[in-house]
């Protein structure tokens, strides 16, 4: 299997401007997760969907940012407009649901962000 | 609420020497999965291990081993005859079905491990 693959795997973009971050989950997973990283709050779970559907946006920090997830296998975040503050690793991480147990995540490489 | 506790932010050894990395976390829940996560300097976060609440029997695997207590709350891991390659910095995590299975990240340990 491919693993869970994120696109671009570094972006680097002028405040202001809008920022998409991609993701594709591992096939058959039905959970996808959103995760930031900083050296000063450490990783965060943003989102997370479980069969496509939105289940805590909770970690969302402000409107700016969105994220969607139109399939099983695709996902989007977006960044608009985009600040310097927002600056981080940005990781994707997919499993398998299930409501009898809790498989681990498997993460992406990561998108490291740069707002200038 | 759930979290968990590295306390140890950077460890350094050299290398063989082994040492042992702590994990302190909290939940109310009776029904809970502990995992540690290896981030190396490429920045990927590679998936070790995965432990339910109600599975305390310690765990090995290769030159890794984990020690899970309920009663102490903790789940250290403890890597045996260092090497270079383990340099990293470790996560340990915690999910349970209050938090509808989210993962709650420790701050991390980092390890150095020196030749």
């Amino acid at each position: 299997d491919a693993g869970v693959i994120q696109s671009p795997r570094h972006e680097v973009t002028e405040m202001g401007q809008e920022v998409t971050l991609r993701c594709k989950p591992i096939s058959g997973h039905n959970s996808l997760f959103w995760y930031r990283q900083t050296m000063m709050r450490g990783l965060e779970l943003l989102i997370y969907f479980n069969n496509n559907v939105p289940i805590d946006d909770s970690g969302m920090p402000e409107d700016r940012f969105s994220a969607k997830m139109p399939n099983a296998s695709f996902s989007t975040l977006k960044i608009q407009p985009s600040e310097p503050r927002d600056s981080a690793v940005y990781f994707c991480a997919s499993r398998r649901w299930r409501s009898s147990g809790n498989d681990e995540q498997f993460f992406g490489p990561g998108t490291r962000l740069t707002v200038l | 609420a759930q979290k968990v506790t590295q306390a140890q932010t950077e460890i350094s050894v050299v290398e063989k020497e082994d040492v042992t990395l702590d994990c302190v976390y909290e939940t109310r829940d009776t029904t809970y999965y502990l995992f540690w996560y290896k981030q190396p300097p490429s920045g990927e976060l590679v998936f070790l291990i995965r432990r339910n609440s109600f599975d305390e029997q310690n765990e090995i695997s290769g030159r890794y081993s984990w020690n899970f207590q309920k009663s102490t709350s903790s789940f250290n891991f403890t890597i045996t005859a260092s090497q270079v390659v383990d340099s990293a910095v470790y996560f340990c995590a915690l999910s349970d079905n209050n938090a509808g299975n989210m993962l709650t990240f420790g701050g991390g340990t980092r390890l150095m491990v020196k030749p």
